[in-house]
């Protein structure tokens, strides 16, 4: 089982709509849990990271964290053709120590 | 926020040969990690740079094969030696602490071997 499974997509949506972009994970370690956007060709690009358990929002993104259920969540409000880009989640026991990533999810936004 | 470069952007190498991809950092940082992104795979980290020793390799990545060094707290280099199709891949250098949102990653190195 690996660690930090995540739904492969490929995720195809109209402009405009609600994305919902899903991780789980296994390790009970895991504290700190990050959302990486990653456009073609590119690097990925941190664009949310969370403590623990909660939510976070930042603009049009909302993190989400259960760690009774280790589930994490990234939902995209208004989606936009610009978020078209590959969606990582990504875990962590925290500092500097290892960062464990899911597969990713290519998200397509259709005009 | 930190900018990392990286060269080369790409190549294609013959198998049995090596290629040295250079990642470079606009400020000084304590640690820079490797990693590979295989197709349709998740990144995975390949070892930790550390300036003035010896890197830290993870489980299935040997210094023989990749070579890492860390002459600065700005620079590393990774080596991918005796190459063969397998090690096709997209190279990525990265810095900072997890628990901040100051984790970057370079634009990577994506390698074609034939």
């Amino acid at each position: 089982q690996k660690e930090v499974e995540q739904d492969p997509g490929p995720l195809s949506v109209p402009e405009g709509a609600i994305v919902s972009l899903n991780c789980t994970y296994s390790n009970s370690a895991f504290q700190y849990f990050m959302w990486y956007r990653q456009y073609s060709r590119k690097g990925p690009e941190l664009l949310m990271y969370t403590y623990s358990s909660g939510n976070k929002e930042d603009g049009r993104f909302t993190a989400q964290v259960d760690k009774s259920s280790k589930y994490i969540s990234l939902f995209i409000r208004d989606s936009q053709p610009s978020d078209s880009a590959t969606y990582l989640c990504a875990a962590s026991s925290g500092g500097y120590q290892k960062v464990t990533f899911g597969t990713g999810t290519k998200l397509q936004v259709i005009p | 926020s930190a900018v990392i470069s990286q060269k080369p952007s790409r190549d294609i190498c013959q198998r049995g040969t090596s290629l040295t991809i250079q990642c470079q950092v606009d400020s000084q940082v304590t640690m820079m990690f490797w990693y590979r992104q295989q197709p349709g795979q998740s990144l995975t980290l390949i070892a930790t740079a550390n300036q003035g020793s010896e890197a830290t390799y993870e489980s299935g990545f040997v210094i023989d094969k990749f070579p890492i060094s860390r002459p600065n707290l700005t620079f590393s280099t990774l080596t991918v030696s005796n190459m063969s199709p397998e090690d096709s891949s997209i190279y990525l250098c990265s810095v900072g602490p997890v628990n901040t949102d100051t984790q970057y990653f370079g634009p990577g190195t994506r390698l074609t071997v034939l």
